[in-house]
């Protein structure tokens, strides 16, 4: 099946640094990308959407300007926590849809655990 | 706000056949049902999708009621390695079109 890697995997930062997350797809292309965030004990919730060569769609009371989301090519997409504060820790995962295959299931990434002290 | 109903919780003897129940009784034309699960601290695993046929492939079997407002998920030998939180989503099969997850149901294998 498709791959979507993650890249890092873990971080912790110290309150007020920014912090950016990859997300690729390895051996397919996708136009559209999707970074979700997962609090403990909670389910997967969408934070946007991301669209390669142009601006990410935010869901209700995500803050665009605090979660950065550049969609530079068919296979990278990029989330960036800005001046990031302890309750953005949380599990942040991609997903991305595979547009050559015979549908457009969407596969996900690893995730990426973010701490912030 | 997800469209299906999951039992919160089920068990299961190791080497059995696990049987998942979700309800979407207000699925679309359109929408296809999608079964993905979460091992504790990964990213969701797809498993399988159809429309209103029954699939099986080689992780699991959907079986979709003919009305298309049930299905259910079929885990045909269960292994300790099976024990995740199961999420059924219904969504249009676009590439741009969102996964709306629900609380899913946790699925734990007893040895």
């Amino acid at each position: 099946g498709a791959v979507v890697s993650q890249h890092p995997s873990w971080v912790i930062c110290k309150s007020g640094t920014s912090v950016k997350i990859e997300c690729r797809s390895l051996d397919f292309q996708a136009t559209t990308m999707f970074w979700y965030r997962q609090f403990p004990k909670q389910s997967l919730m969408l934070m946007a959407t991301s669209n390669e060569g142009s601006k990410a769609t935010y869901e209700q009371g995500v803050e665009k300007d605090k979660f950065l989301i550049n969609h530079a090519s068919l296979t990278l997409s990029t989330l960036t926590v800005t001046s990031a504060h302890p309750e953005d820790s949380s599990f942040y995962i991609c997903s991305a849809g595979d547009r050559g295959g015979l549908d457009e299931t969407q596969y996900f990434g690893p995730g990426t655990r973010l701490l912030v002290l | 706000d997800a469209k299906t109903t999951q039992p919160t919780s089920m068990d299961c003897a190791e080497g059995r056949a696990a049987n998942l129940p979700c309800n979407h009784s207000t699925i679309s034309g359109n929408e296809y049902v999608y079964w993905y699960r979460q091992i504790h601290s990964q990213g969701p695993q797809y498993i399988i999708h159809g429309l209103k046929n029954n699939e099986t492939n080689e992780m699991a079997s959907l079986i979709i009621t003919e009305d298309r407002k049930s299905s259910t998920l079929i885990l045909p030998h269960a292994t300790l390695r099976d024990t995740a939180v199961y999420y059924c989503i219904v969504r249009p099969n676009f590439g741009n079109e969102k996964l709306t997850f629900g609380t899913g149901t946790r699925l734990t294998i007893i040895p």
